[in-house]
């Protein structure tokens, strides 16, 4: 059973449209997290949940909003889409904020805007 | 900002060991160095962390000076499926912390048959 799972694995779309990205984790872990990483390969925390609740917030455009229905579940929710959203996102999850264990990487989402 | 200075690349032959280093030199006495990797295209995955002392485990072992201004990742025998991107992080663990990991530029390492 996979740790970490996203969906989609990819996905392609336009400027302008809303998408969803989807994370869910079967670990029993209570913090859950949103990372991108651009052309670049750069990795940057966006959010950041503790059983629901929102922990991080790093200074992401409005464009972008987390929602966590229940502690193993975190979604992406992205409107207006723009070329420079294009990135891969992954989820991660870690046992409670501070993860001593450390975290777990789901394999990612592929976004790309045209 | 990452805390962490790495070499931006290396190389290393199938069956010998990798040595990788990272430099930490503002680390303050409750911060642990943690060592992440990414095989390309998949996320990342978690390898090892220590605070002071040496640390070994199934998959590597991590050397910390002294002073703990700086570190060492030892793959003690690399394979071709070591090739990656490999992240030295320092990280403050304890009571409200939300658990922030800052990637920063990493090391990719090629491991050559």
């Amino acid at each position: 059973d996979t740790a970490v799972s996203q969906t989609p694995k990819y996905l392609v779309t336009q400027m302008g449209n809303d998408k969803s990205i989807k994370c869910e984790q079967n670990l029993g872990h209570d913090t859950m997290y949103w990372y991108k990483q651009d052309s670049k390969k750069f990795l940057k925390i966006m959010f950041s949940y503790n059983n629901k609740e929102l922990i991080i917030n790093e200074t992401v455009p409005n464009r972008f909003s987390p929602k966590s229905p229940d502690k193993a579940h975190l979604n992406l929710h992205i409107n207006s889409l723009e070329l420079g959203d294009s990135a891969v996102y992954f989820c991660a999850s870690s046992r409670r904020a501070g993860g001593f264990r450390g975290y777990t990487f789901g394999s990612g989402t592929r976004l790309t805007v045209v | 900002d990452a805390k962490t200075t790495q070499p931006p690349s290396m190389d290393c032959a199938e069956g010998r060991a990798a040595n990788l280093p990272c430099n930490h030199s503002t680390i303050s006495g409750n911060e642990y160095v943690y060592w992440y990797r990414q095989i390309h295209s998949q996320g990342p995955q978690y390898i090892i962390h220590g605070l002071k002392n040496n640390e070994t485990n199934e998959m590597a072992s991590l050397i910390i000076t002294e002073d703990r201004k700086s570190s060492t990742l030892i793959l003690p025998h690399a394979t071709l499926r070591d090739t990656a991107v490999y992240y030295c992080i320092v990280r403050e663990y304890g009571s409200g912390n939300t658990g922030k990991l800052i990637f920063g530029q990493g090391t990719t390492l090629q491991v050559k048959p």
